[in-house]
């Protein structure tokens, strides 16, 4: 199946700093991303759409100028989270639909601790 | 857009027996729904998928059923082992590929 690679898994950064997680489709191309916030046990809460070559659809409650996202190609999509606070803690997953628009499939996730 | 209630929230089952999660979504024109077994700290898996034009599927012992008239669709697990422990995730995928994720049930399948 289709496989999707976010990275880093892991990132620890102190408070007013910008970090920047990556999505990449591996063998596939990925006209359509979306990026998702996950607290401990909770549901997978969308943050944003990523459109290759357009901007993002950003849910509403999230700060575009805070989250960005650039989804400059067909196989990348990246979320920086700019001046991160010890709120921004959480865990941030990606997913693309694959090719047919129809089923997603998930990055591995990226555990982002703000202290 | 859509709404997505997922039921229970958490549940725990005898290995061997048993168990049932259920959705209810509200938007008719929805047309996709898969299931997700997400383990902690790991990417959600999908484990099964029905379209709108189907009203069950079965996958060894994972089946999924969909009441479009009632709006709502069901994961059931059969002889649950305690690998099934996890957390699962119905969605709902509307006709724009947007997809919207019910609240999640965490299966504890007690050994």
């Amino acid at each position: 199946g289709a496989v999707v690679s976010q990275h880093p898994s892991r990132v620890i950064c102190k408070s007013g700093t910008s970090v920047k997680i990556e999505c990449r489709s591996l063998d596939f191309q990925a006209t359509t991303m979306f990026w998702y916030r996950q607290f401990p046990k909770k549901s997978l809460m969308l943050m944003a759409t990523s459109n290759e070559g357009s901007k993002a659809t950003y849910e509403q409650g999230v700060e575009k100028d805070k989250f960005l996202i650039n989804h400059a190609s067909l196989t990348l999509s990246t979320l920086t989270v700019t001046s991160a606070h010890p709120e921004d803690s959480s865990f941030y997953i990606c997913s693309a639909l694959g090719t047919g628009g129809e089923k997603l499939f998930f990055g591995s996730g990226t555990q982002l601790s703000v202290l | 857009g859509e709404n997505v209630e997922q039921h229970p929230s958490t549940l725990s089952v005898q290995e061997g027996d048993s168990a049932v999660i259920k959705c209810t979504y509200s938007d008719s024109a929805s047309n996709y729904f898969p299931w997700y077994k997400q383990e902690l700290g790991k990417r959600p898996q999908l484990i099964i998928d029905i379209r709108s034009n189907v009203g069950e599927k079965k996958d060894q012992r994972i089946a999924v059923t969909l009441n479009k008239t009632a709006k709502h669709f069901s994961l059931h697990i059969t002889e649950t082992q305690p690998e099934d422990s996890a957390v699962y995730f119905c969605a709902v995928g509307d006709t724009g590929n947007q997809f919207y994720f019910g609240t999640g049930t965490s299966l504890t399948v007690i050994p």
